[in-house]
């Protein structure tokens, strides 16, 4: 079985704060994601990654930086967080870019809240 | 812009049968997939479609009509088990997942 796993379940931070959100796969996955999700508005993509070294800005990257020196492991940074950061954050990895296997394995989520 | 339609909400009792719709413009289309997502639980996938037509998998069906940008998740033989929300995603250009903002179905007994 894939298995995604994220560095905490839940996260209290300060505003101000540099934040890391850790996530690690152990499928050889090529492709990794970080979402966001928030009640009625879904899941929606922070930034991805297709390859070590490389990422590439999803739809509401404002805010957020992402770090991928291992196939393994994706992080995920608040700079400095704010309080509009608060949220679910979800990791997802997937085995290949388009069709049937393009199939994303999450984690189990990380709920930070920014006092 | 792109866009995913869905119900907020769907109720229905055990034993019957619900059809989850979703409508979709984006630029850019591979397919459709369907994610199930328990109260404070992770996303898991259910299905995808690539082509038009009905995909079985078990009690949960999936269909897809390219033409009418139209697709809809068909949950048969409702458990209880079965009350969780249900997105709808469209892989589209650059092979970026574009999900719906869910539809939360409740079954009752």
């Amino acid at each position: 079985d894939v298995k995604v796993t994220q560095s905490s379940r839940y996260l209290v931070k300060r505003t101000g704060e540099k934040v890391f959100l850790e996530c690690v796969q152990d499928m050889d996955h090529e492709n990794m994601f970080w979402y966001r999700q928030d009640p009625g508005l879904g899941l929606r993509l922070i930034y991805f990654s297709y390859d070590v070294k490389m990422k590439e800005k999803g739809d509401i990257p404002e805010g957020y930086s992402v770090s991928r020196e291992k196939k393994e492991r994706f992080s995920l940074i608040l700079e400095s967080a704010s309080t509009n950061q608060t949220s679910m954050y979800l990791c997802a990895s997937s085995f290949s870019a388009g069709g049937s296997t393009d199939t994303q394995y999450f984690g189990p989520g990380t709920r930070l809240t920014v006092l | 812009g792109q866009s995913l339609e869905q119900p907020s909400e769907v109720t229905a009792v055990e034993g019957a049968i619900v059809q989850i719709n979703c409508t979709y413009q984006t630029s850019g289309f591979y397919g459709l997939s369907w994610y199930q997502q328990h109260d404070g639980g992770a996303p898991t996938f259910l299905s995808y479609n690539a082509l038009d037509g009905l995909e079985e998998t078990g009690r949960f069906s999936s269909f897809l009509s390219r033409s009418d940008s139209y697709g809809y998740l068909l949950l048969q033989e409702l458990q209880m088990k079965d009350s969780a929300s249900y997105f709808c995603a469209v892989l589209g250009g650059s092979y970026k997942l574009i999900f719906g903002s869910g539809t939360r179905l409740l079954v009752r007994p």
